[in-house]
């Protein structure tokens, strides 16, 4: 049971534009939120978050919004670059369960020239 | 900031060996750590969280005897893939987080059995 999704297993961007990942979760309980940026042979590396009492985060040229009556979230990259292409994953977690985080299945980025 | 480091990043081993990788936060102390496990195009699915002089506690469907993790100090974790087969084979991944902090990943291990 995917708890966690991410429906596009990739996306290509020209760089410069707007890249929008897009996540829904099921579980109702997940109450806050993460994307993690991943490149080959490394560990992910946490880019930004958000509690479910927030619609909107926003951290330089990253932004993800928070949709809890659609249980929906997505990020965004503006101005994308190249080295934003990796593998972008979102997480859910709920607090109560003492960070056990679910993951999505990732999203591929390229951004192009 | 807080670093965990992970080794080894890339094993290659016959099947029926056993194949240990270890988990270390490097600049504090770890209560709890968390062991993933990620096959191609799937996403992270936790394993097992392991808790400092105390057993770990495994998700549905994963083998304890199978894979046993060892968190035998507050800066040390390690996962034991025991009697492996190419059915284990995968990327293997742990993470710890400073109290009130945000998860930190160590950079993976990717298995091979042969």
């Amino acid at each position: 049971d995917q708890q966690v999704k991410q429906n596009s297993p990739s996306l290509s961007v020209q760089e410069g534009r707007i890249s929008i990942l897009n996540c829904d979760y099921t579980n109702s309980m997940f109450d806050y939120f993460l994307w993690y940026k991943k490149y080959p042979a490394e560990g992910p590396t946490f880019l930004i978050s958000i509690s479910s009492i927030k619609d909107k985060n926003e951290d330089g040229r990253f932004t993800v919004f928070l949709n809890k009556s659609a249980k929906h979230l997505s990020l965004h990259i503006v101005p994308s670059q190249p080295g934003d292409s990796a593998v972008y994953f979102c997480a859910a977690i709920s607090t109560g369960t003492a960070s056990k985080l679910t993951f999505g299945t990732g999203t591929r980025l390229q951004v192009t020239l | 900031g807080a670093v965990v480091s992970q080794h080894p990043s890339w094993v290659i081993c016959k099947s029926g060996t056993s194949v240990k990788i270890e988990c270390r936060s490097l600049d504090f102390q770890a209560t709890t750590m968390f062991w993933y496990r990620q096959f191609p195009k799937q996403s992270l699915m936790l394993m097992a969280t392991s808790n400092e002089g105390s057993k770990a506690t495994y998700e549905q469907g994963v083998e304890k005897d199978k894979f046993l993790i060892n968190h035998a100090s507050l800066t040390l974790s390690t996962l034991t893939v025991t009697s492996a087969h190419p059915e284990d084979s995968s990327f293997y991944i742990c993470s710890a987080s400073r109290r009130g902090e945000k998860l930190f990943f160590g950079s993976g291990t990717q298995l091979s059995v042969l």
